[in-house]
């Protein structure tokens, strides 16, 4: 079983939809989550991060954490097509560990 | 968020060639950097951590006499693929932890193309 987990996609949506990603991970002392995302060519991009269960929002992003299901999703809402992109989610364990450990990533296109 | 800057962004080389790539956090001091590798269409591979003042520390089975991880200071780490061969050609990118979010931002990537 990978450590974290990612649907590859591709994820397609209209254009004003909500788009939904999903990501699960292994280990239980998890304690801080990501989400990067990659256009085409470029780097990463951190969109948001979070650390406590529930919901954190930041403008058009939510995410949302849920340690006891070992699950973490971001949605986008009102999907443009700028958003199209691989969004990638990366885990961090607890205790001196700072290496991220990344899921390979879900493809989005939101199509006009 | 944090500024990260890699130099080259693009470069070119003869099979056998060493080249260096440059990693810098410009607004704030990082004492871990990350170097990733990755081919297209493929995710991120993580290939070593790089501790300032201190030895780097590789995956399993990157080669650290080929890519060599020198962090002098606490803004800059350089990558040095060394005797570089067609299949080193890839997106290099490093990252750096920001020492008050503990969230790491990537440098734009160096795209090696070696012929």
């Amino acid at each position: 079983q990978k450590e974290v987990e990612q649907n590859s996609g591709p994820l397609s949506v209209p254009e004003g939809a909500i788009a939904s990603l999903n990501c699960t991970y292994s280990d239980r002392g998890s304690q801080s989550f990501f989400w990067y995302r990659q256009y085409s060519g470029k780097s990463p991009e951190l969109i948001m991060f979070i650390y406590s269960n529930g919901d954190k929002e930041d403008g058009r992003f939510t995410a949302q954490l849920n340690k006891a299901s070992q699950y973490v999703s971001l949605l986008i809402r009102d999907s443009q097509p700028s958003d199209s992109a691989t969004y990638l989610c990366a885990v961090k364990v607890g205790g001196s560990a700072r290496q991220l450990t990344f899921g390979s990533g879900t493809q989005l296109t939101v199509l006009p | 968020g944090a500024v990260v800057s890699q130099h080259p962004s693009w470069v070119i080389c003869k099979s056998g060639t060493s080249v260096k790539i440059e990693c810098r956090s410009l607004d704030f001091q990082a004492t871990t950097m990350f170097w990733y590798r990755q081919f297209p269409k493929q995710s991120l591979m993580l290939m070593a951590t790089s501790n300032e003042g201190s030895k780097a520390t590789y995956e399993q089975g990157v080669e650290k006499d080929k890519f060599l991880i020198n962090h002098a200071s606490l803004t800059l780490s350089t990558l040095t693929v060394t005797s570089a061969h067609p299949e080193d050609s890839s997106f290099y990118i490093c990252s750096a932890i920001s020492p008050t979010q503990e969230t790491q931002y990537f440098g734009p990537g160096t795209r090696l193309l070696v012929l």
